[in-house]
């Protein structure tokens, strides 16, 4: 497709599961972003791939959450035993170029909700 | 790291009035900075940007202008209409060593454009 692709659009799942949500960037595009977004706020960073290196995980809340990006082009990220407070709208990003100064593009969103 | 602000939080115009909303930042190194809209339930869309060596762009209704001793950059939406109606974000970019690539959101500006 010509967007960014996310899967699952919604996740509902027991607290204490393993999700696993994934990211289908635009053609070509280099770098790949995840985001974090609750409700009423922007976006906030979690991790970020350059190919298939990841250059950036800071912004990870803890161990529970990874992500990789193995062939440098779907990515997927994995949250482990999971809790309530894991519960947002996960958004992932690619840009065609590497660089703080490169467009980044969003997709959808996955809704995920842990009972 | 980056600290963006944005205002106001809530903005509610007459169709064809002008929309102006402003964000102020920290990191002088910042030298990107993009706007998104985002509708219910979609993801941002990226709807104009500059760099910081220019002081304002335009592309149809919608321009941004930066200071850059000031730190701080606005959108401005003229002859608005209804559908100009979402929540729009401002960001700047990590620009430092390995946080490279990483964007910093405001809280967002919800824009209600009444016919």
């Amino acid at each position: 497709g010509a967007g960014v692709s996310q899967s699952p659009r919604y996740k509902v799942t027991k607290r204490g599961q393993d999700v696993a949500l994934r990211c289908d960037p635009i053609s070509g595009h280099v770098s790949l972003y995840w985001y974090r977004q609750a409700l009423g706020q922007g976006p906030e960073f979690l991790t970020y791939f350059n190919y298939e290196a990841q250059q950036d995980k800071s912004g990870l809340p803890n161990d529970r959450f990874s992500a990789e990006r193995p062939e440098g082009s779907i990515s997927t990220l994995t949250i482990q035993r999971t809790e309530q407070r894991d519960s947002a709208m996960y958004r992932c990003a690619s840009s065609l170029g590497q660089g703080s100064n490169q467009p980044q593009h969003f997709g959808d969103g996955t809704r995920l909700s842990i009972l | 790291g980056e600290n963006v602000e944005q205002h106001p939080s809530t903005l509610s115009v007459q169709e064809g009035d002008s929309a102006v909303i402003k964000c102020t930042y920290s990191d002088s190194a910042s030298n990107y900075f993009p706007w998104y809209k985002q509708e219910l339930g979609k993801g941002p869309q990226l709807i104009i940007d500059i760099r910081s060596n220019v002081g304002e762009k335009k592309d149809q209704r919608i321009a941004v202008t930066l200071n850059k001793t000031a730190k701080h950059f606005s959108l401005h939406i003229t002859e608005t209409q209804p559908e100009d109606s979402a929540v729009y974000f401002c960001a700047a970019p990590a620009d430092r060593g390995s946080t490279l690539g990483r964007l910093y959101f405001g809280r967002g500006t919800q824009l209600t454009v009444w016919p």
